[in-house]
């Protein structure tokens, strides 16, 4: 199975800062990883995928880079929704693993 | 509008079997692969099983292989996931997610719609 990290596992920021969370995978995938975002008591919800392309109807701060082993995601201009927790996804093989979260809280 | 709406869970016992089921709206159900992803408390998502528009390809994770059977019914719009031989660590909140994409360079999957979830609780 392919293994994906995430760094950091916590981050601390205020509004209006940016932050960068990186995601590395155990082998080449290409450009087959998503990103998404969770709050408590709510699914995933879709963020980015094919490593850069942004999801209908999420804001422009977020960006996805990268391929082959290493991703990250930017969120520029923080906000107060987007205080959650993150995660990736690879999409390249089955079992189409996570990553084990980042999350974002309010410094 | 693009609905999931997972039903089934509770409290079993381990050993015990249950039956999930996610009724799925507001877009054609036979045309994209579906999955079952899990999430045990304070941890991230598991991605447990998929089966693709036709039931032509199955693929259950390892941790379930043997136990857990998807399936589906695209005259009734639904998903299913059979789990048997219920054990403590199968506890999670269970998601039903869409695949979009077609799995190629130019059109990569994604799980853009996902259900509300539903807690499993395996305990004795």
């Amino acid at each position: 199975d392919i293994q994906l990290t995430q760094s950091p596992p916590f981050l601390s920021a205020s509004v209006g800062d940016r932050v960068t969370i990186t995601c590395r995978a155990s082998q080449g995938i290409s450009k087959f990883l998503a990103w998404y975002q969770q709050k408590p008591g709510s699914a995933p919800r879709l963020l980015i995928y094919g490593a850069s392309t942004l999801q209908s109807g999420v804001p422009s701060r977020f960006r996805g880079s990268g391929s082959g082993t290493e991703f990250t995601l930017t969120v520029s201009n923080l906000q107060p929704e987007d205080f959650a927790t993150y995660y990736c996804q690879q999409l390249n093989t089955y079992p189409f693993t996570f990553g084990p979260g980042t999350t974002v809280d309010i410094k | 509008e693009v609905q999931l709406v997972e039903s089934g869970g509770g409290l079993v016992k381990p050993g015990g079997s249950l039956r999930l089921s996610c009724a799925a709206s507001g877009f054609t159900f036979s045309s994209h692969t579906m999955n079952w992803v899990r999430q045990a408390p304070g941890k991230g998502p598991e991605w447990v099983a998929c089966v693709t528009g036709g039931s032509h390809f199955i693929y259950h994770a390892d941790s379930v292989k043997g136990r857990f059977t998807i399936s589906r019914d695209n005259a009734k719009n639904s998903l299913f996931l059979q789990m048997n031989s219920l054990r403590t660590e199968d506890t999670a909140v269970y998601y039903c997610a869409r695949t979009s994409g077609s799995g190629t360079y130019n059109s990569p999957y994604y799980f853009d719609y996902w259900g509300q979830g539903i807690l499993v609780t395996v305990s004795s």
